[in-house]
């Protein structure tokens, strides 16, 4: 258990349908990133978080949004799903700047799109 | 943050040193090396980090030439259960805290 916690693990869904996935980083961390990783594409960077606010976006879709919450938690929403998202979604948590000791990742969710 | 370049894959003989070398000729002076591992479809993990000096930690050590332009992980007694593939990300600590970015890095197989 690496202590970040994503929920669910496994997702199914239609095209069209908009989806809600969690992720609770590890106790003391401020930042949460989130990651997308298709077979084609490798890992993607979507968007960071820091105590609150977003603190950098990637190639994250317009259809995507995020944010984290008063306790850190924080949620990946995913609306108009097409066959294409369809992929593994990871969340990772890191302490403050200044004591980078590296990401702690979740084991992802995997979501799939028919 | 720089670029890095990794072979695609490599092999290794289990019980043997599993020596993966990875490229970055445009680091900067403040930019540290960081390697993680992703074992098939599970969320990568960290493996260790550094600027300048030479580390090593429980899983790894990390090699880091003089001149910062290429750097080596070393897994010292590889088992099948190393078997991933390997990041290797350079990447500035800045008080912003800068997103990991992962390259394709290096399927490592070690063999029975």
């Amino acid at each position: 258990d690496s202590g970040v916690t994503q929920t669910p693990k496994h997702l199914i869904t239609a095209t069209g349908q908009r989806v809600t996935l969690r992720c609770s980083p590890r106790s003391g961390d401020l930042s949460v990133y989130w990651y997308q990783q298709s077979l084609d594409q490798g890992l993607q960077f979507l968007i960071q978080y820091y105590n609150g606010e977003e603190r950098a976006k990637g190639n994250i879709l317009e259809r995507f949004s995020a944010q984290q919450f008063p306790d850190l938690h924080s949620e990946l929403n995913l609306s108009s799903l097409e066959l294409g998202d369809s992929a593994l979604y990871f969340c990772a948590s890191s302490v403050t700047p200044g004591q980078d000791y590296g990401y702690t990742f979740g084991s992802g969710t995997r979501l799939t799109v028919v | 943050d720089a670029k890095t370049t990794q072979p695609p894959s490599m092999d290794c003989a289990e019980g043997r040193a599993a020596n993966l070398p990875c490229n970055h000729s445009t680091i900067s002076g403040n930019e540290y090396v960081y390697w993680y591992r992703q074992i098939h479809s599970q969320g990568p993990q960290y493996i260790i980090h550094g600027l300048k000096n030479n580390e090593t930690n429980e899983m790894a050590s990390l090699i880091i030439t003089e001149d910062r332009k290429s750097s080596t992980l070393i897994l010292p007694h590889a088992t099948l259960r190393d078997t991933a593939v390997y990041y290797c990300i350079v990447r500035a600590q800045t008080p912003g805290n800068t997103p990991l970015v992962f390259g394709k890095g290096t399927r490592l197989s070690v063999i029975a």
